[in-house]
């Protein structure tokens, strides 16, 4: 069975400074996606970057990349340049493939002014 | 713009009644999702659905029923078997469902039993 561990329930971080929010995922897969969604206060969840088990370069996505171990079977989210608006709740998920998404139970981050 | 709408935003039931939430996308894509979130929790599949007229339950598919008439609508109904239904309720939908495809949400419906 899949799983996806966040072990931070919280995260402050400074406006302008980067932060990293952890994920660490347990799969007997070869083959499988890794995801980061961002869900503000409004409740809907923001697909924010996605990378692929078989892809060697970290994905980025304007100032989001992503820390992929594959060995740690670790893959962090980094957000550079930190803005007020970042503050939210962050879901990592993995999917190996069918329909089943698992997703961990979030972080949230706080960004001071 | 295409997208995914949910409706109501609010939406509260009381004892016994059954409710639909509705979900409706306008990408195109051929699978549709539908999760519960409890306070501080992360996503729980109720249902999904591959292609029309086509579902399977989830995890937690027990109080629920769903419909796949149209490959633009998903709507779910909470019914009174379910014991504890107020929660955040999220629709999705993907491409396909193979590991690269990456889900797109609805905005959501926060659900409330009196």
């Amino acid at each position: 069975a899949q799983k996806i561990t966040q072990t931070q329930p919280g995260m402050f971080v400074q406006e302008k400074e980067a932060v990293t929010l952890d994920c660490t995922y347990d799969t007997s897969d070869q083959s499988y996606g890794l995801f980061w969604y961002k869900q503000p206060s409004s409740g809907e969840m923001i697909f924010l970057i996605y990378q692929g088990s078989y892809d060697e370069q970290n994905a980025t996505e304007g100032r989001y990349s992503l820390n992929f171990q594959k060995a740690r079977k670790s893959a962090n989210l980094v957000i550079s340049a930190s803005q007020l608006g970042d503050s939210a709740m962050y879901f990592c998920a993995i999917n190996t493939g069918g329909f089943k998404t698992i997703f961990g139970a979030g972080t949230r981050l706080f960004v001071k002014a | 713009d295409g997208g995914i709408t949910q409706s109501p935003k609010y939406l509260f039931r009381k004892e016994g009644q059954n409710v639909t939430l509705s979900c409706e996308q306008n990408l195109n894509h051929d699978a549709m999702y539908w999760y519960r979130q409890d306070p501080g929790q992360g996503l729980r599949l109720i249902y999904y659905s591959q292609i029309v007229n086509d579902f399977q339950k989830g995890d937690i598919a027990e109080g629920y029923s769903v419909s796949r008439e149209k490959k633009e609508s998903f709507p779910l109904t909470v019914t009174s078997a379910q014991k504890n239904p107020t929660a955040f309720y999220l629709c999705a939908s993907s491409i396909g469902s193979g590991n690269t495809d990456t889900q797109y949400f609805g905005p959501g419906t926060r659900l409330t039993v009196l």
